[in-house]
């Protein structure tokens, strides 16, 4: 398996701009996150989805984020409009049902100057 | 204060040697999860526990539910375990993590 994978691996972008990023979840997982880490505040979770649903979005820090699971194999997480203060890397993760581990993509490092 | 501390944020330690790294959480927990971070970005999972030990090669992670603590050992390191090692607690039933911090290893050869 390819694992999680995500792209892109690096955007920079300018303040005012939307900003996209993807993820594919490992086939078969039935559950997606996504983490934000900065060196303030490390990791935090954003939103996740079980079965493609939103279960949790409490992280989300305001209306500016949204993110969608439109179908099993892919996943958005949208900013809009960026700004200074969201430059983080962005991990998306995935998990199978019951006692497993999850799996983390390679990030994406956002840099909005 | 931090539902989830780790300790020590930094440690440099010499080849060879034997290395631990705690976690202490104050909330209820379903697991606790170990996970590392190479330079590179990248983040593993070395463990998930919820009681007990698990061993996996070199590593050995250990879980004191009563307590709310949590190690994870070591041994024989060697420059490649070289990385920030972060400890994670799931409140629900699946992913809902929280993180310490993490603990920055260098072994040096």
């Amino acid at each position: 398996d390819a694992g999680v994978i995500q792209s892109p691996r690096h955007e920079v972008t300018e303040m005012g701009q939307e900003v996209t990023l993807r993820c594919k979840p490992i086939s078969g997982h039935d559950y997606l996150f996504w983490y934000r880490q900065t060196m303030m505040r490390g990791l935090e979770l954003l939103i996740y989805f079980n079965n493609n649903v939103p279960i949790d979005d409490s992280g989300m820090p305001e209306d500016r984020f949204s993110a969608k699971m439109p179908n099993a194999s892919f996943s958005t997480l949208k900013i809009q409009p960026s700004e200074p203060r969201d430059s983080a890397v962005y991990f998306c993760a995935s998990k199978d049902s019951g006692n497993s581990p999850l799996h983390f993509g390679n990030g994406t490092r956002l840099t909005v100057t | 204060k931090n539902e989830v501390e780790q300790s020590p944020q930094n440690l440099t330690a010499q080849e060879g040697e034997f290395i631990t790294i705690n976690c202490s959480y104050s909330v209820g927990i379903s697991a606790l999860h170990w996970l590392q971070q190479h330079p590179g970005g990248g983040i593993v999972s070395l463990f998930m526990l919820s009681s007990g030990k698990k061993k996996h090669g070199r590593l050995i992670a250990t879980i004191n539910i009563q307590e709310k603590h949590s190690s994870l050992h070591i041994t024989a390191s060697h420059p490649r375990d070289s990385a920030v090692y972060i400890c994670a607690v799931a409140r629900g039933s699946q992913g809902n993590l929280i993180f310490g911090k993490g603990t920055k290893l260098s072994v040096k050869p």
